[in-house]
Protein backbone atom coordinates (compact mmCIF):
# COMPACT_ATOMS: atom_id res chain seq x y z
CA UNK A 1 0.00 0.00 0.00
CA UNK A 2 1.68 3.48 -0.84
CA UNK A 3 0.02 4.61 2.51
CA UNK A 4 2.71 2.85 4.34
CA UNK A 5 6.00 3.14 2.43
CA UNK A 6 8.98 0.76 4.20
CA UNK A 7 12.42 0.65 3.25
CA UNK A 8 14.70 -0.55 1.87
CA UNK A 9 12.48 -2.91 0.12
CA UNK A 10 15.95 -5.96 0.53
CA UNK A 11 19.14 -5.67 2.63
CA UNK A 12 21.81 -8.37 2.73
CA UNK A 13 24.04 -8.22 6.05
CA UNK A 14 26.87 -10.22 7.59
CA UNK A 15 25.86 -12.11 10.60
CA UNK A 16 27.10 -10.15 13.82
CA UNK A 17 26.30 -6.67 11.91
CA UNK A 18 22.96 -4.25 13.17
CA UNK A 19 20.35 -3.21 10.63
CA UNK A 20 17.28 -0.86 10.85
CA UNK A 21 14.20 -0.84 8.78
CA UNK A 22 12.18 1.79 8.41
CA UNK A 23 8.38 2.13 7.70
CA UNK A 24 6.43 5.23 7.12
CA UNK A 25 2.90 6.34 7.11
CA UNK A 26 1.45 9.14 4.82
CA UNK A 27 -1.68 9.29 7.46
CA UNK A 28 -1.71 9.67 10.92
CA UNK A 29 -0.36 6.53 12.95
CA UNK A 30 -2.87 5.01 15.91
CA UNK A 31 -0.95 1.91 15.79
CA UNK A 32 2.16 0.12 14.46
CA UNK A 33 2.24 -3.15 14.20
CA UNK A 34 5.00 -5.20 13.20
CA UNK A 35 5.17 -8.95 11.67
CA UNK A 36 8.08 -11.25 10.52
CA UNK A 37 7.16 -13.65 7.91
CA UNK A 38 9.09 -16.99 6.65
CA UNK A 39 9.01 -17.51 3.33
CA UNK A 40 5.65 -19.82 2.32
CA UNK A 41 4.57 -19.11 5.70
CA UNK A 42 2.01 -17.14 7.21
CA UNK A 43 2.69 -13.83 9.63
CA UNK A 44 4.13 -13.76 12.93
CA UNK A 45 3.12 -10.77 15.55
CA UNK A 46 7.09 -9.06 16.50
CA UNK A 47 5.34 -6.13 18.81
CA UNK A 48 2.95 -3.39 18.35
CA UNK A 49 3.20 0.09 19.61
CA UNK A 50 0.72 2.46 20.11
CA UNK A 51 2.14 6.38 21.34
CA UNK A 52 4.14 8.44 20.26
CA UNK A 53 7.65 7.61 21.62
CA UNK A 54 6.97 4.17 22.25
CA UNK A 55 9.85 1.78 22.31
CA UNK A 56 9.57 -1.88 22.50
CA UNK A 57 12.02 -4.75 22.78
CA UNK A 58 11.91 -8.28 21.82
CA UNK A 59 15.25 -10.83 22.41
CA UNK A 60 17.10 -8.71 19.94
CA UNK A 61 14.75 -6.46 18.04
CA UNK A 62 13.89 -3.13 19.27
CA UNK A 63 10.82 -0.69 17.57
CA UNK A 64 10.24 2.62 18.54
CA UNK A 65 6.88 4.71 17.24
CA UNK A 66 7.90 8.57 16.17
CA UNK A 67 4.54 9.88 15.90
CA UNK A 68 5.43 13.66 14.73
CA UNK A 69 7.11 12.02 11.84
CA UNK A 70 4.39 9.55 11.21
CA UNK A 71 7.42 7.00 11.45
CA UNK A 72 8.48 3.78 13.18
CA UNK A 73 11.93 1.83 12.79
CA UNK A 74 12.65 -1.69 13.79
CA UNK A 75 16.40 -2.12 14.97
CA UNK A 76 18.14 -5.76 15.13
CA UNK A 77 21.44 -6.44 16.64
CA UNK A 78 23.68 -8.27 15.95
CA UNK A 79 21.61 -10.43 13.49
CA UNK A 80 21.66 -13.77 13.13
CA UNK A 81 20.96 -16.29 10.23
CA UNK A 82 17.35 -16.96 12.08
CA UNK A 83 16.33 -13.51 11.88
CA UNK A 84 15.98 -13.75 8.10
CA UNK A 85 12.66 -12.97 5.95
CA UNK A 86 10.37 -10.21 5.45
CA UNK A 87 9.56 -7.61 7.83
CA UNK A 88 6.46 -6.25 7.50
CA UNK A 89 4.91 -3.12 9.22
CA UNK A 90 1.26 -2.71 9.71
CA UNK A 91 -0.82 -0.10 10.68
CA UNK A 92 -5.07 0.60 11.31
CA UNK A 93 -5.64 3.48 9.02
CA UNK A 94 -8.93 2.49 7.58
CA UNK A 95 -8.46 -1.07 8.23
CA UNK A 96 -5.50 -2.72 8.91
CA UNK A 97 -2.94 -1.80 6.26
CA UNK A 98 0.58 -3.54 5.10
CA UNK A 99 3.83 -1.90 3.84
CA UNK A 100 5.53 -3.54 0.92
CA UNK A 101 7.69 -5.84 3.18
CA UNK A 102 11.59 -5.76 3.92
CA UNK A 103 13.09 -8.90 2.83
CA UNK A 104 16.67 -9.44 4.92
CA UNK A 105 18.86 -12.09 4.74
CA UNK A 106 22.31 -12.81 7.10
CA UNK A 107 24.94 -14.27 5.75
CA UNK A 108 26.78 -16.43 8.21
CA UNK B 1 -6.41 -24.14 19.90
CA UNK B 2 -5.81 -24.28 16.40
CA UNK B 3 -5.85 -20.11 15.71
CA UNK B 4 -6.85 -19.66 12.20
CA UNK B 5 -7.37 -22.26 9.11
CA UNK B 6 -7.50 -22.10 6.04
CA UNK B 7 -7.70 -24.72 3.01
CA UNK B 8 -6.46 -25.66 1.01
CA UNK B 9 -2.56 -25.33 1.35
CA UNK B 10 -2.52 -25.79 -2.99
CA UNK B 11 -4.08 -25.09 -5.67
CA UNK B 12 -3.93 -24.90 -9.23
CA UNK B 13 -6.64 -23.82 -11.62
CA UNK B 14 -7.87 -23.21 -15.28
CA UNK B 15 -8.63 -19.71 -16.16
CA UNK B 16 -12.31 -19.54 -16.16
CA UNK B 17 -12.93 -22.39 -12.96
CA UNK B 18 -13.74 -21.58 -9.68
CA UNK B 19 -12.99 -21.97 -6.45
CA UNK B 20 -13.66 -21.07 -2.75
CA UNK B 21 -10.61 -20.69 -0.58
CA UNK B 22 -12.09 -21.47 3.44
CA UNK B 23 -11.14 -20.13 6.34
CA UNK B 24 -12.05 -20.67 10.32
CA UNK B 25 -10.93 -19.13 13.39
CA UNK B 26 -11.47 -20.63 16.94
CA UNK B 27 -10.56 -17.58 19.23
CA UNK B 28 -13.87 -15.88 18.75
CA UNK B 29 -12.93 -12.69 17.02
CA UNK B 30 -15.48 -10.57 15.70
CA UNK B 31 -13.34 -9.09 12.93
CA UNK B 32 -11.86 -11.55 9.92
CA UNK B 33 -9.94 -10.63 6.56
CA UNK B 34 -8.80 -12.03 3.19
CA UNK B 35 -5.49 -10.51 1.67
CA UNK B 36 -3.45 -11.49 -1.10
CA UNK B 37 0.50 -11.50 -1.22
CA UNK B 38 2.47 -10.27 -4.21
CA UNK B 39 6.06 -9.88 -4.31
CA UNK B 40 7.02 -6.41 -3.83
CA UNK B 41 3.55 -5.27 -3.15
CA UNK B 42 2.86 -6.35 0.79
CA UNK B 43 -0.23 -7.48 1.93
CA UNK B 44 -3.44 -6.13 0.15
CA UNK B 45 -6.88 -6.17 1.98
CA UNK B 46 -9.40 -8.09 -0.70
CA UNK B 47 -12.51 -8.16 1.90
CA UNK B 48 -13.11 -8.02 5.50
CA UNK B 49 -16.05 -8.96 8.14
CA UNK B 50 -15.90 -6.35 11.22
CA UNK B 51 -18.61 -8.94 12.59
CA UNK B 52 -21.22 -11.50 11.78
CA UNK B 53 -23.37 -10.80 9.15
CA UNK B 54 -21.49 -7.64 7.50
CA UNK B 55 -18.80 -7.97 5.10
CA UNK B 56 -17.26 -4.88 3.32
CA UNK B 57 -14.44 -4.18 -0.03
CA UNK B 58 -10.78 -3.70 0.55
CA UNK B 59 -7.73 -2.10 -1.09
CA UNK B 60 -8.45 -5.08 -4.11
CA UNK B 61 -11.88 -6.80 -3.88
CA UNK B 62 -12.69 -7.49 -7.94
CA UNK B 63 -12.96 -10.49 -8.97
CA UNK B 64 -13.87 -11.80 -5.46
CA UNK B 65 -17.06 -12.46 -2.94
CA UNK B 66 -17.06 -13.43 0.29
CA UNK B 67 -19.43 -14.97 2.63
CA UNK B 68 -19.26 -14.57 6.48
CA UNK B 69 -21.11 -18.05 6.88
CA UNK B 70 -21.19 -17.44 11.17
CA UNK B 71 -19.65 -15.85 13.48
CA UNK B 72 -15.73 -18.69 13.16
CA UNK B 73 -16.08 -19.12 9.20
CA UNK B 74 -15.08 -16.60 6.17
CA UNK B 75 -14.77 -17.91 2.68
CA UNK B 76 -13.47 -16.44 -0.09
CA UNK B 77 -15.03 -17.02 -3.98
CA UNK B 78 -13.47 -16.95 -7.05
CA UNK B 79 -16.09 -17.15 -9.94
CA UNK B 80 -13.96 -17.08 -12.90
CA UNK B 81 -10.54 -17.04 -12.11
CA UNK B 82 -7.62 -15.41 -14.00
CA UNK B 83 -4.51 -15.25 -14.59
CA UNK B 84 -4.09 -12.04 -12.39
CA UNK B 85 -5.31 -14.10 -9.24
CA UNK B 86 -2.04 -15.97 -9.32
CA UNK B 87 -1.53 -15.31 -5.34
CA UNK B 88 -0.72 -15.84 -1.78
CA UNK B 89 -3.78 -15.82 -0.03
CA UNK B 90 -4.35 -15.30 3.68
CA UNK B 91 -6.96 -14.98 6.09
CA UNK B 92 -6.45 -13.33 8.99
CA UNK B 93 -9.10 -12.64 12.50
CA UNK B 94 -8.73 -10.30 14.80
CA UNK B 95 -10.37 -8.67 18.64
CA UNK B 96 -12.67 -5.97 18.30
CA UNK B 97 -10.67 -3.00 19.27
CA UNK B 98 -7.95 -1.18 17.49
CA UNK B 99 -4.99 -1.84 19.39
CA UNK B 100 -5.70 -5.71 18.99
CA UNK B 101 -3.03 -8.27 17.62
CA UNK B 102 -4.43 -9.95 14.10
CA UNK B 103 -3.98 -13.32 13.80
CA UNK B 104 -3.05 -14.61 10.02
CA UNK B 105 -3.54 -18.35 8.88
CA UNK B 106 -0.68 -20.15 6.76
CA UNK B 107 -1.82 -18.83 3.41
CA UNK B 108 -3.23 -20.61 0.63
CA UNK B 109 -0.75 -20.52 -2.59
CA UNK B 110 -3.36 -20.38 -5.45
CA UNK B 111 -1.91 -20.58 -9.32
CA UNK B 112 -4.09 -19.71 -12.27
CA UNK B 113 -2.94 -20.79 -15.31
Amino acid sequence: SQELEQSPQSLIVQEGKNLTINCTSSKTLYGLYWYKQKYGEGLIFLMMLQKGGEEKSHEKITAKLDEKKQQSSLHITASQPSHAGIYLCGAVIRQLTFGSGTQLTVLP
Amino acid sequence: NAGVTQTPKFQVLKTGQSMTLQCAQDMNHNSMYWYRQDPGMGLRLIYYSASEGTTDKGEVPNGYNVSRLNKREFSLRLESAAPSQTSVYFCASRASGIYNEQFFGPGTRLTVL
